[in-house]
């Protein structure tokens, strides 16, 4: 069964400053990666998706994200956060080709400190 | 994406009634929908797929009579929490597929508190 593991339950982070969360993913032949973000007592919404081509994946909101398949891993990054930004972020794995259901990582809680 | 809305967005039940909470795709045919819930500052957990016009599928652990689920149509789908207890209260985020297998877009969450 698919897995993911984000290893940072928490990140806080400098205005203006960069920052990268972590992603891991278990192998699979096919596999599609998200990234969600979700605001306090609100639902999910999409940031950016990998499914295949290019493996830099750019979103909304001036985050990426790079599908690196020899270390199974996609990572969010940002160049330069806002206070706006503070928000759990969600990474999520789809088995390719089905109609399979999103499994989700823990989250990452990602704090924004002025 | 699509829009897709949960009523109530929150709810307070006392112990042993039941709650019935509703996803609406307002804009796109939902042949799939997924019901998760998600304790505080936890992921979220997959209770059951479903696919209209078919019964839910129900991830392991999650009691079928208890939480009762219906896709009635491409545009709506309900989660009825039957005799709520208080471990029952968590906030349930319904989500949308169309035919389009890479592509879900979830509803705002509906938080539950049952005292």
């Amino acid at each position: 069964a698919q897995s993911v593991t984000q290893l940072d339950s928490q990140v806080p982070v400098f205005e203006e400053a960069p920052v990268e969360l972590r992603c891991n993913y278990s192998s699979s032949v096919s596999v599609y990666l998200f990234w969600y973000v979700q605001y306090p007592n609100q639902g999910l919404q999409l940031l950016l998706k990998y499914l295949s081509g290019s493996t830099l994946v750019k979103g909304i909101n001036g985050f990426e994200a790079e599908f690196n398949k020899s270390q199974t891993s996609f990572h969010l990054r940002k160049p330069s956060v806002h206070i706006s930004d503070t928000a759990e972020y969600f990474c999520a794995a789809q088995k390719g080709g089905g109609n399979t259901p999103l499994v989700f990582g823990k989250g990452t809680r990602l704090s924004v400190i002025a | 994406g699509a829009v897709v809305s949960q009523h109530p967005s929150w709810v307070i039940c006392k112990s042993g009634t039941s709650v019935k909470i509703e996803c609406r795709s307002l804009d796109f045919q939902a042949t799939t929908m997924f019901w998760y819930r998600q304790f505080p500052k936890q992921s979220l957990m997959l209770m059951a797929t479903s696919n209209e016009g078919s019964k839910a599928t129900y991830e392991q652990g999650v009691e079928k009579d208890k939480f009762l689920i219906n896709h009635a149509s491409l545009t709506l789908s309900t989660l009825t929490v039957t005799s709520a207890h208080p471990e029952d209260s968590s906030f349930y985020i319904c989500s949308v597929r169309g035919s389009s297998y890479n592509e879900q877009f979830f509803g705002p969450g509906t938080r539950l508190t049952v005292l």
